[in-house]
């Protein structure tokens, strides 16, 4: 079946420095891929998706881009701010599947 | 736009008691979700529905049941209350998920704490 696999947290960084949280995935066929992200307090929200191989998905700064070869979806921000401290999950959507399939989550804190 | 409301926010219970979540949205989507979210557990889906009148078990459904009586609403349930289901509960809705990039949206959660 399907399955998310990501980096394992927690992930502290200083402000401005450079963001990687890697995500790869097991699928059949060509699944969606996305990013989500929960806010201390909050329910988890679409940060960017990518629906095909080559695909870059981009918002708030934070790029990933769809690499079948790899079956890979690695997150990316070039400088990080406080207000990026959240959890995040990488999560594919795929043809015959009724439901959405998440990794475990990230945690980032970013120190000022 | 209220997309997916959850009620209650908080909650205690005592082992035994029982108590129904509410999940409503306001998207008209077809699929809705019930997950739990454990530290270092990530997500975990409990029941689904693909329509009204439709519910499926998830990935830990024992303890849970669910209905999906009306299209917006999914209610989740717990019977008889046990300390290992305090959580915190997601509720999530999607048009259908195979069509290409379908997104879920989801509510902003119920911490529930069972003593």
């Amino acid at each position: 079946g399907d399955s998310v696999t990501q980096m394992e947290g927690p992930v502290t960084l200083s402000e401005e420095a450079f963001l990687t949280i890697n995500c790869t995935y097991t699928a059949t066929g060509y699944p969606s891929l996305f990013w989500y992200v929960q806010y201390p307090g909050e329910g988890l929200q679409l940060l960017l998706k990518a629906t095909k191989a080559d695909d870059k998905g981009s918002n708030k700064g934070f790029e990933a881009t769809y690499r079948k070869e790899t079956t890979s979806f690695h997150l990316e921000k070039g400088s990080v701010q406080v207000s990026d401290s959240a959890v995040y999950f990488c999560a594919l959507s795929n043809f015959g599947n009724e439901k959405l399939t998440f990794g475990t989550g990230t945690r980032l804190t970013i120190i000022p | 736009n209220a997309g997916v409301t959850q009620t209650p926010k908080f909650r205690v219970l005592k082992t035994g008691q029982s108590m129904t979540l509410l999940c409503a949205q306001d998207m008209n989507h077809e699929y809705m979700y019930w997950y739990r979210q454990d530290p270092g557990m990530g997500l975990r889906l409990i029941h689904y529905s693909v329509g009204e009148g439709t519910t499926a078990k998830g990935e830990v459904p024992d303890g849970y049941n669910v209905s999906r009586l009306k299209k917006q609403n999914f209610l989740l349930g717990l019977e008889s209350a046990a300390p290992s289901q305090t959580s915190v509960y997601f509720c999530a809705s999607s048009e259908y998920p195979n069509r290409v990039g379908t997104e879920a949206f989801f509510g902003q959660g119920t911490r529930l704490t069972v003593v």
